[in-house]
């Protein structure tokens, strides 16, 4: 399997400020088959970039992403209120389709 | 707008076969273009993909469970299914019903990501 190791666990900021979240991937990814999903707590998750830096349908451009091989990462530009959740990085090279541990991203 | 909704039992008994079901709404299954999947999350854990299923009864698991499950489909009734056997505590969790889009062209394939999620359903292990 291929293992994802996201980076902080914690993100402790303020809005407004810039948050990077990064997905680390056990072996190299030849295409850059990785999704980036949001979540609050009591909802399910939401879709927010795909093949790495492709925002999904109606996610702001504060939002973007990046990265190749085994490093990818997912900046929030300027945070607002509601962008404080837990984040997840997932592959979709080869089965399974691992996820990351998630970051939560929280008010500081 | 394609929405999902899982159903099925919130308590199996250990041992026994846990069974949810997905109805999809606003696309046909039959239409193609995506991987029916069921993911899972214990509480206060992260995501753990299960496996898909693709509209012609093709499947994917994960291997950590391919020997306890089966994900079908039924596009009659538009839906699709999780049958999880031999259950522990360690299976409690919410389970998600979600829809990897994909599509193909020019001799490529493309992949939009799990980008519609049902609400999730929390099931219990516990006798």
């Amino acid at each position: 399997d291929i293992v994802l190791t996201q980076s902080p666990g914690t993100l402790s900021l303020s809005p407004g400020e810039r948050a990077t979240l990064s997905c680390r991937t056990s072996q190299s990814l030849h295409s850059n088959y990785v999704a980036w999903y949001q979540q609050k707590p009591g909802q399910a998750p939401r879709l927010l970039m795909y093949g790495s830096s492709t925002r999904a349908t109606g996610i702001p451009d504060r939002f973007s992403g990046g990265g190749s091989g085994s490093d990818f990462t997912l900046t929030i530009s300027r945070l607002e209120p509601e962008d404080f959740a837990v984040y997840y990085c997932q592959q979709y090279v080869g089965s399974p389709y691992t996820f990351g541990q998630g970051t939560k991203l929280e008010i500081k | 707008q394609v929405q999902l909704q899982e159903s099925g039992p919130g308590l199996v008994k250990p041992s026994q076969t846990l069974s949810l079901t997905c109805a999809v709404s606003g696309a046909s299954i039959n239409s193609g273009g995506y991987y029916w999947t069921w993911i899972r999350q214990p509480a206060g854990k992260g995501l753990e993909w299960i496996g898909h299923v693709y509209m012609t009864g093709s499947t994917n698991y994960s291997p950590s469970l391919k020997s306890r499950v089966t994900i079908s489909v039924d596009t009659s009734s538009n839906q699709f299914s999780l049958k999880l056997s031999s259950v522990s505590a360690a299976d409690t969790a919410v389970y998600y019903c979600a829809g990897f889009r994909w599509s193909s062209g020019y001799s490529q394939y493309f992949f939009y990501g799990l980008d519609v999620w049902g609400q999730g359903t929390t099931v219990t292990v516990s006798s």
